[in-house]
């Protein structure tokens, strides 16, 4: 089946630097990959979609600039918490869709914990 | 490997009642979770069991076994708004999310 990667697993970084995130397809081309947070129990959140060689779409109330998604190719795609706070502690999570409907699977990485001392 | 199946598709009528099973493999185990995911929108939690046994809420219920690897949501009084996919996600030890491919229920009048 279609397997999507998340690297790294876990991170914990001091406040202020920057993180970056990978989301790979492994073994199918993904269109369009989208950024979840997910706080514990609670609805995942969606940050963004991204399709291949255009600008991500954010959803409201999520900072550009903070959260910068690059979808260089079908297979990859980052995420980079700019100047990263406590309160960015959470966990990432992408999906990969192949097609470009919105009916089309996605699949889910197995997401990324993001501790910011 | 880890490993989660989960049925593909179901089908149901408008006001029956349907069980989407999960059946997981990883390695270590620290809890079991649905979500529904409409078309086009983010999945929404539904439901987190680690302990084995049933857990209702509303119409919805979640029953896990640990020893058997396996789970269930189960979905009452169905409604057409209840078309959608449901997705069973296993945390392992190490706290990663371990995927099913999720399952399209339809939903018929």
């Amino acid at each position: 089946g279609a397997v999507v990667s998340q690297h790294p697993s876990w991170v914990i970084c001091k406040s202020g630097t920057s993180v970056k995130i990978e989301c790979r397809s492994l073994d199918f081309q993904a269109t369009t990959m989208f950024w979840y947070r997910q706080f514990p129990k609670q609805s995942l959140m969606l940050m963004a979609t991204s399709n291949e060689g255009s600008k991500a779409t954010y959803e409201q109330g999520v900072e550009k600039d903070k959260f910068l998604i690059n979808h260089a190719s079908l297979t990859l795609s980052t995420l980079t918490v700019t100047s990263a706070h406590p309160e960015d502690s959470s966990f990432y999570i992408c999906s990969a869709r192949p097609g470009q409907g919105d009916s089309d699977t996605q699949y889910f990485g197995p997401g990324t914990r993001l501790t910011v001392l | 490997g880890q490993n989660i199946d989960q049925p593909t598709e179901m089908t149901a009528t408008e006001g029956a009642i349907v069980q989407i099973n999960c059946t997981y493999q990883t390695s270590g185990f620290n809890g079991l979770f649905w979500y529904q995911q409409h078309a086009g929108e983010a999945p929404t939690f539904l439901s987190y069991n680690v302990l084995d046994g049933l857990e209702e809420k509303g119409r919805f219920s979640s029953f896990l076994s640990r020893s058997k690897g396996y789970s269930y949501l189960l979905l009452k009084e169905l409604q057409m708004k209840d078309s959608a996919s449901y997705l069973c996600a296993a945390l392992d030890s190490n706290y990663q999310l371990i995927w099913g491919a999720g399952t399209k229920l339809i939903i018929k009048p």
